[in-house]
């Protein structure tokens, strides 16, 4: 089986920009999940979609979002982009509640 | 509020010298602990879930314990492909996916 694949890999944007992230699970899973790693914050949760749901999101602010679709391919968006969103943005799936979740390559955002 | 800490920061090793990497948590109702390996660049790979406390696996030369309070990830007769960041985290109870990490352990295994 493929594995999780997020794109891009990398990406460079501009203070007050917004990006769009995009994240195809393992087939078959239906839950997708969200992280950013930081060296300084480690490895964060921002939020979990399970059948096109959102079922629970971390301590972010509004600017981040996301969504799922009916393939259960996800996407997430960053608005208006501060330096500090600079990070590697990580997608995980699960094909079960509580299951292993599998990590993508991650996105590279660098906010200049 | 779910936390883990991982220990040591760093740790420094010789072929086949064994070790240990210590994940203590704290968490309302632990469903499950995760070890992950993480090389630079690259997104964690799943090493082991452990639910329940006197649970052990084993891939290779890692073998993962369970206790009430922590979890160990020993590495035995390492070799320097297994230079990495290892990764401990916790999936609290609810029904949600939600991983609380550790800031990891980077094991760095010299020839």
């Amino acid at each position: 089986k493929a594995g999780v694949t997020q794109t891009p890999r990398y990406l460079i944007k501009t203070r007050g920009q917004q990006v769009t992230l995009s994240c195809s699970p393992i087939s078959g899973h239906r839950s997708v999940s969200w992280y950013q790693q930081t060296p300084g914050q480690g490895l964060q949760f921002l939020f979990e979609y399970f059948s096109e749901t959102q079922r629970n999101k971390g301590n972010f602010p509004g600017r981040f979002s996301g969504r799922q679709f009916s393939n259960s391919r996800s996407e997430m968006n960053v608005s208006t982009l501060e330096l500090g969103d600079s990070a590697l943005y990580l997608c995980a799936s699960s094909e079960i509640e509580g299951g292993e979740q599998y990590f993508g390559p991650g996105t590279r955002l660098t906010v200049t | 509020e779910d936390q883990v800490t991982q220990s040591p920061e760093a740790l420094r090793l010789q072929e086949g010298e064994s070790s240990s990497l210590n994940c203590s948590y704290t968490v309302s109702g632990l469903r499950g602990l995760f070890w992950y390996r993480q090389d630079p660049g690259k997104g964690p790979e799943f090493l082991f879930t452990l639910y329940s406390a006197g649970e052990e696996k084993e891939k290779e030369r890692l073998k993962a314990t369970l206790t009430k309070k922590e979890s160990f990830l020993h590495i035995t007769a390492p070799k320097p492909e297994d230079s990495a960041t290892y990764l401990c985290a916790v999936q609290a109870g609810g029904g949600f996916q939600k991983l609380v990490f550790g800031t990891g352990t980077r094991l760095l295994v010299s020839p």
